[in-house]
């Protein structure tokens, strides 16, 4: 089975902090896709990254960087010099093939960030 | 432009109703996807499809039903079975062809309250 845990339930910093959002994940497969969305107010859910299973270099896009580590099962994402438009609920999820049925997402339970002025 | 669309942003039912969700895409995604959210939940998956005329249960489908008859569209249905229906529902769509994982898009979601 698949699973994704996101400990930290709500963050709140003021704005100019860096700030991490971890994400631990467990499953089977030794092929599979990790992925951070982000859901501001509107409720749409927007992607900001995919990696998989065999790529552990790490990313940096802007003030956002992913630290991938296979080792530790997680995937923790870091927002440098946090702004008030950084405050959304940040969700990881974890992708696999499932079976005969293709594709499958599981999500962790979110972290609210809340980026205080 | 292309994306997801789901209708209405918001529903109200009174219990014993089915109601049913809209979620249309132009993306030419052969897989699409229906979550339920609840506060402090995450997403949950109700039904997926990866083709049209096929879709398989997630892990909270007792109370939905689905259909799949158009690669652009795949409504979701609350039956009054559905014991707790009131939730935030995502509809998503990915490319996924075998053998590889595409990131999914999402609509911006339906908010379901009974009254």
């Amino acid at each position: 089975a698949q699973k994704v845990t996101q400990a930290q339930t709500e963050i709140s910093v003021v704005e100019k902090e860096d700030v991490t959002l971890d994400c631990v994940y467990e499953t089977r497969d030794t092929t599979y896709y990790l992925f951070w969305y982000k859901q501001p107010p509107s409720g749409e859910l927007v992607f900001l990254i995919r990696r998989n299973s065999f790529d552990e270099q790490n990313e940096i896009s802007g003030r956002y960087s992913w630290n991938f580590q296979k080792s530790t099962s997680s995937f923790n994402f870091t927002i440098t010099a946090s702004q008030v438009v950084d405050s959304a609920v940040y969700f990881c999820a974890l992708s696999a093939e499932d079976g005969n049925y293709g594709q499958n997402f599981v999500f962790g339970p979110g972290t609210r960030l809340s980026v205080l002025p | 432009d292309g994306g997801i669309t789901q209708s209405p942003k918001y529903l109200f039912r009174k219990e014993g109703q089915n109601v049913t969700l809209s979620c249309e895409q132009n993306l030419n995604h052969d897989a699409m996807y229906w979550y339920r959210q609840d506060p402090g939940q995450g997403l949950r998956l109700i039904y997926y499809s990866q083709i049209v005329n096929d879709f398989q249960k997630g892990d909270i489908a007792e109370g939905y039903s689905v259909s799949r008859e158009k690669k652009e569209s795949f409504p979701l249905t609350v039956t009054s079975a559905q014991k707790n229906p009131t939730a935030f529902y995502l509809c998503a769509s990915s490319i996924d062809p075998p053998g590889l994982v595409s990131e999914a898009f999402f609509g911006q979601g339906t908010r379901l309250t009974v009254v």
